[in-house]
């Protein structure tokens, strides 16, 4: 069964880069799927950050492309998220899931890590 | 800003059947893609409840369904349960954005 698990700082400076790993055990990366980011604002709703394939193809949220990039490690059996110049409006939580592809072409979050607070403040 | 509206809140009475509306567009489920469903339980990361329009995962039980016509797409719950009492999310794809996008979020109160 698969498990993953965000990493990283809980608190970045306005301006600075937040910087997130998501762990992934019980499957390893390079065996396929679908890899993505979303975040959770408090007490807000999800917004879907962007994914990577595990070749390395990535696909943005455009409303947050110029300021992130996403990245796999397949050899630490890894992925991870940059965001750049970060605001009070970038505190949520991140999360990491496993996304699935159904034979229709959509794709779906089927496994999620627990999900990691990140405050954006002085 | 999302493009798929829900309402914020239902309510029912343990037993009782609710359904939550998910509304997009032309560009997202009027254009045949696909809707999926997520509870979040209280202070936990969110579960898929059913993937595809109306096909549940292993472990989610019956009583929760899903439907979609034209536009929109709807996510019953029959037999209303107190542990039922969480946040639900539609989500689809927006050919317009070209990526994911959620909708607004549902509470549901079990009364």
């Amino acid at each position: 069964q698969v498990q993953l698990q965000e990493s990283g700082p809980g608190l970045v400076k306005p301006s600075e880069t937040l910087s997130l790993i998501c762990s992934v055990s019980g499957y390893s990366i390079s065996s396929g799927y679908y890899w993505g980011w979303i975040r959770q604002p408090p007490g807000k709703g999800l917004e879907w950050i962007g994914s990577i394939y595990f070749s390395g193809s990535t696909y943005y949220n455009p409303s947050l492309q110029s300021r992130v990039t996403i990245s796999v490690d397949t050899s630490k059996n890894q992925f991870s998220l940059k965001l750049s110049s970060v605001t009070a409006a970038d505190t949520a939580v991140y999360y990491c899931a496993r996304s699935r592809r159904l034979g229709s072409g959509s794709n779906y979050f089927g496994d999620w890590g627990q999900g990691t607070l990140v405050i954006a403040s002085s | 800003q999302s493009v798929l509206t829900q309402p914020p809140s239902v309510s029912g009475a343990p037993g009782q059947r609710v359904t939550i509306s998910c509304t997009g567009s032309s560009s997202n489920i009027g254009a045949g893609y696909d809707v999926h469903w997520y509870q979040q339980l209280p202070g936990t990361a969110p579960k898929v409840l059913l993937y595809g329009n109306t096909n549940r995962p292993s472990g989610v039980p019956d009583r929760f369904s899903g439907s979609q016509s034209g536009t929109s797409a709807s996510l019953a719950i029959s037999g209303l349960q107190a542990e039922d009492e969480a946040d639900y999310y539609c989500q689809s794809y927006d050919s317009s954005l070209s990526g994911f996008v959620f909708g607004t979020g549902t509470k549901v109160t079990v009364l």
